[in-house]
């Protein structure tokens, strides 16, 4: 069985200060894993994959296979990155359906 | 304009009443996807298509129901079965092979009166 955990339900930080979100899985094979967000009004939409290695919006995340992590850090938080947050995982093949972690609710304040 | 579909916006249901919702993409997508979007719980898959005429359960299937009669469409019908429907549905659809993320669609939202 695959499984997300995001533990915390709410971050809220002053604008300019370090945001980490936190995401733990469980996976028997190797999973692909993902972080998206929805803002305000608006569609849920991919920010990034583990396997680009890329940075969105100044956010990266790194997969820590020891750990079971997937957490998403940006060193100096915006207004706009305040939104909903959602950790998932993929299988590969059969499995290639995405489970959802739920989610969590980023503040930046100015 | 590519992208997926969700209609109508905002449904509202009477109790023992089927409705269904309407998913379609022109992204040329192979799989679809239904979640159910609740306050603190995430996003719960319903059921997801790979392929036309076949689909899967998913972890929350009971009392709702699918076809896939098309490669851009993939319904969900909301029965009188659901014991909680009120909820925010949400469409999603991919590449098949490759792992490239989820196009979702701006959802349903379902209120039973």
């Amino acid at each position: 069985a695959q499984r997300v955990t995001q533990p915390e339900k709410l971050l809220s930080v002053f604008k300019g200060a370090p945001v980490e979100l936190k995401c733990n899985y469980s996976y028997s094979g190797s999973p692909e894993l993902f972080w998206y967000v929805q803002y305000s009004r608006q569609r849920l939409q991919l920010l990034l994959r583990h396997i680009s290695r890329e940075s969105i919006k100044g956010f990266t995340a790194d997969l820590n296979k020891g750990e079971t992590s997937f957490h998403l850090k940006k060193p100096f938080a915006q207004e706009e990155d305040s939104a909903m947050y959602y950790c998932a995982l993929s299988g590969t093949g059969a499995n290639s359906k995405l489970t959802f972690g739920k989610g969590i609710t980023l503040s930046v304040r100015p | 304009d590519g992208g997926i579909t969700q209609s109508p916006k905002y449904l509202f249901r009477k109790e023992g009443q089927n409705v269904t919702l309407s998913c379609e993409q022109n992204l040329n997508h192979d799989a679809m996807y239904w979640y159910r979007q609740d306050p603190g719980q995430g996003l719960r898959l319903i059921y997801y298509s790979q392929i036309v005429n076949d689909f899967q359960k998913g972890d929350i299937a009971e009392g709702y129901s699918v076809s896939r009669e098309k490669k851009e469409s993939f319904p969900l019908t909301v029965t009188s079965a659901q014991k909680n429907p009120t909820a925010f549905y949400l469409c999603a659809s991919s590449i098949f092979q490759g792992n490239y993320g989820y196009t979702f669609g701006s959802g349903t939202r379902l209120t039973v009166v």
